[in-house]
């Protein structure tokens, strides 16, 4: 069975560009969580969806990030403007439904660099 | 803030059993202990969870202690493909969030 599959692996660009992070998760789960990684800050929880709806975006760090899901297919991670300080492993997860009894599946992440 | 506690790191010799620690001593009676494992290059990979009773799938096995203040992994057979950074997490309460919060874990070394 497909995983959470997260594109593009890698991203590097300068400062100042927008950049635009896609997850599919997978198909069925009501859930979706995005994450971010860094060596100073470990894994932190972003924003999560329920149904396509944004329910808690409290870990967003600045008004620079901004998250869609337009179905259940598909949802995006925007930075506009990007600062090198977004240097991180952007990770996506899903869940089959909400509860503490229900494991977070994570993608491979995308490895953002901004120069 | 993790409500867990785990050595750093450990080493494991190849087809024996890996036992990985995990102190939970504030878990509320609500709250379930889950492992997660990290590859390098990879995302967090789940691997079993639990709320009271020990629990077994084909991947490990999860002991917790009756008091549920500790648990223990237990990877049967090591393999070199196991070494990788182990998360015990304390899964914070559903009407509170259900937050899953990553603490520094346990780099685990196979060794051949």
């Amino acid at each position: 069975d497909a995983g959470v599959i997260q594109s593009p692996r890698h991203e590097v660009t300068e400062m100042g560009q927008e950049v635009t992070l896609r997850c599919k998760p997978i198909s069925g789960h009501d859930y979706l969580f995005w994450y971010r990684q860094t060596m100073m800050r470990g894994l932190e929880l972003l924003i999560y969806f329920n149904n396509n709806v944004p329910i808690d975006d409290s870990g967003m760090p600045e008004d620079r990030f901004s998250a869609k899901m337009p179905n259940a297919s598909f949802s995006t991670l925007k930075i506009q403007p990007s600062e090198p300080r977004d240097s991180a492993v952007y990770f996506c997860a899903s869940s089959l439904r909400w509860g503490s009894n229900q494991p977070q599946h994570f993608g491979d992440g995308t490895r953002l660099s901004i120069l | 803030d993790a409500k867990t506690t785990q050595p750093p790191s450990m080493d494991c010799a190849e087809g024996r059993a890996a036992n990985l620690p995990c102190n939970h001593s504030t878990i509320s009676g609500n709250e379930y202990v889950y492992w997660y494992r990290q590859i390098h290059s990879q995302g967090p990979q789940y691997i079993i969870h639990g709320l009271k009773n020990n629990e077994t799938n084909e991947m490990a096995s999860l002991i917790i202690t009756e008091d549920r203040k500790s648990s223990t992994l237990i990877l049967p057979h090591a393999t070199l493909r196991d070494t990788a950074v182990y998360y015990c997490i304390v899964r914070v309460d559903e009407n509170q969030g259900g937050k899953l919060i990553f603490g520094q874990g346990t780099e685990l070394s196979v060794k051949p």
